[in-house]
């Protein structure tokens, strides 16, 4: 059975820090990987996926995770975050591509302050 | 064009009352998701439905809950005799047909059922 583990709950960071947020993943057969965002009383939105090919993906807002197979990792990070960043992300794996049985982390939720 | 639309968008309900949920896909998907999210916790996946048609229940309590997805109308997730522990995020999320699909699900805002 899949599982993913989200390991930090709470990432609290000054506006223009690096940040990492950590998912690893479980799984007994290749995987689809999936970052989603959730902004405060919102819904879910794909931040990047990782389907095949190069093992690091990247956002349009300088969000890049890179997917390596020997850690069963899927680590999201940004070199310098800004205040709008402020979130829940969420780390997501599936054994389809088309993403049809999402199982998704607890989330980590990422404070950015000035 | 109209994202997932989901409502109420706020429901409160005593114990032992009924409550639907219904959910509005985007226009041309017809692969819709249903997922639970408590407080401290991840998204839970309850159902996955195509119209007329259950995929993948395997994530629904086995008593009081239930969805459908109509061939005409929303897809409608329907709670009897409520509890305090069903109080929670309820999220619909839809998908392009499977041959469209590129792994990604598209999120309403939610429903968020609160009961007294």
């Amino acid at each position: 059975a899949q599982s993913v583990t989200q390991l930090d709950s709470q990432v609290p960071v000054f506006e223009e820090a690096p940040v990492e947020l950590r998912c690893n993943y479980s799984s007994s057969v290749s995987v689809y990987l999936f970052w989603y965002v959730q902004y405060p009383n919102q819904g879910l939105q794909l931040l990047l996926k990782y389907l095949s090919g190069s093992t690091l993906v990247e956002s349009i807002n300088g969000f890049e995770a890179e997917f390596n197979k020997s850690q069963t990792s899927f680590h999201l990070r940004k070199p310098s975050v800004h205040i709008s960043d402020t979130a829940e992300y969420f780390c997501a794996v599936s054994e389809d591509q088309a993403g049809t049985a999402l199982i998704f982390g607890k989330g980590t939720t990422l404070s950015v302050s000035s | 064009n109209a994202g997932v639309m989901q409502n109420p968008r706020h429901l409160v309900r005593r114990r032992g009352q009924e409550a639907r949920l219904r959910c509005s896909p985007m226009k041309g998907h017809s692969h819709v998701y249903w997922y639970r999210q408590l407080p401290e916790e991840g998204l839970k996946f309850m159902v996955y439905l195509q119209k007329e048609n259950i995929i993948d229940e395997s994530g629904m309590p086995k008593e009081r809950f239930s969805a459908e997805f109509p061939k005409e109308g929303p897809s409608i997730l329907r709670i009897q005799q409520v509890v305090r522990g069903d109080s929670a995020a309820y999220f619909c999320a839809s998908s392009p047909p499977s041959g469209k699909a590129t792994g990604e699900l598209f999120f309403g805002e939610g429903s968020r059922l609160t009961v007294l």
